[in-house]
Parts: structure tokens; sequence; C-alpha cells
């Protein structure tokens, strides 16, 4: 089955602990995306990445990094700089720019 | 700065009925725009995306119309079943950076 999958699908952290959420793709997109949803507000883009090495900031990046080291694979670290990280995160996949996004089912972070 | 509207937030309607869905954005300078359903805490799922270009697409049930003139998309379902409860969202990329502009989404209830 081609697809994206994230993982975990439910995540909690402490204060000042970095979390790192995986989304993985068979689909052999070249671009990856990083969204985090809050209720009742549209998508925001965290960072984005349209090819292997290299990704971009997107609207709201500070207190998250991410690395993309093989295509099919694209992690999100929320770091302790993040201040208010509880929301559900989602990871899609495109062709490249443009183009329809697919979308995985989402991991969703709980702060204690 | 583009902006995307989805009005009503809510909206609950009787099986069988059609409906539209509204989705309105600022910045006519689109690339495409595209259609996405969200099922309670899951991922969301591409259900139809128009081209610029284009005026209109249709999946099954669904007819989405785009006029770039007034700003304005429309997602027509046809006679809605309960399956179809879900929250949709629109989305606008951008013409000068493939950005995707969010709507908040409305929350659609078919009661039976």
């Amino acid at each position: 089955d081609g697809g994206i999958t994230q993982s975990p699908k439910y995540l909690f952290r402490k204060e000042g602990q970095n979390v790192t959420l995986s989304c993985e793709q068979n689909l052999n997109h070249d671009a990856m995306y990083w969204y985090r949803q809050d209720p009742g507000q549209g998508l925001r883009l965290i960072y984005y990445s349209q090819i292997v090495n290299d990704f971009q900031k997107g609207d709201i990046a500070e207190g998250y990094s991410v690395s993309r080291e093989k295509k099919e694979s694209f992690p999100l670290t929320v770091t302790s700089a993040q201040k208010n990280p509880t929301a559900f995160y989602l990871c899609a996949s495109s062709l490249g720019d443009g183009n329809e996004q697919f979308f995985g089912p989402g991991t969703r972070l709980t702060v204690l | 700065k583009q902006e995307v509207t989805q009005i009503p937030a809510a909206l609950s309607v009787p099986e069988g009925e059609n409906l539209v869905l509204n989705c309105s954005f600022t910045d006519s300078a689109i690339y495409n725009l595209q259609w996405f359903r969200q099922d309670p805490g899951k991922g969301l799922t591409s259900l139809l995306l128009i081209q610029s270009s284009q005026r209109e697409q249709t999946s099954g049930r669904l007819n989405a119309s785009l006029d770039k003139s007034s700003g304005r998309s429309t997602l027509y379902i046809a006679a809605s079943q309960p399956g179809d409860s879900a929250t949709y969202l629109c989305a606008a990329t951008m013409d000068s950076n493939y950005q995707l502009i969010w709507g908040a989404g409305t929350k659609l209830i078919i009661k039976p």
C-alpha cells in the first residue's frame, strides 16, 4: 500500500523535553511538509522540504527543527523552546510545489 | 496577504439534501484550490483539486467550482449521506510561492 505514515499516534511531553515525530512516505514524492492544526484554525505550515538535504522554514518554525536525510523520511523535532506545543501535527507529501498534497493520519502531542 | 474564509463554521442538514459549502479568498493570484475532508482525530483526505485555468471538477457526488474573479470556490455535495459528516477544508495554493493558505473548515453534520 502506498501512503504516508506518522508515528506515534499520541505523544506526551514533559516540560523541558525534546520529542521527535516520525513521518514516512512510500509515494516517491520529492516534497514533504509539516503542519500544525489547532482547534478552530486553519493549518499552519511549520517546515517544508522540496528535495533531500534541503528544507525551508514555514510560518511558525520557531521551536521546531527538521531533517531530510532520506527521500522517504521527514522527522519533526519539537524542542523545549516551543512554548505551546500541544496540538495536532500533520505531515504531507506531494510530487512537488503546487501539486496535490497527501496527508498522513497525524500525531496528537500533549504537554503534561 | 491571502486570506481564506469558510462560512459557515458548522452546518447541519437532513440526509438526502443537496448542499453547498463555501470558500472565499482575497487574492485571485492562485495556482490552484484544493478541497479536503477530515474526520475527527484523523488526517486529511484530498477530495478535489481545481487548477486556476479550470472552472470545475467532479468526483462522484462531489462537484467543486472555482471563480477567480469573485474569489470564490464552492463544494457541492449531492444526495447527502450520514457518512458525509466530517469537516471540509479548502486551501488555496499561491502563484508566488506555491504555499497553501488554509480555511478554518466547515463542520458538516448529516442527520439520518
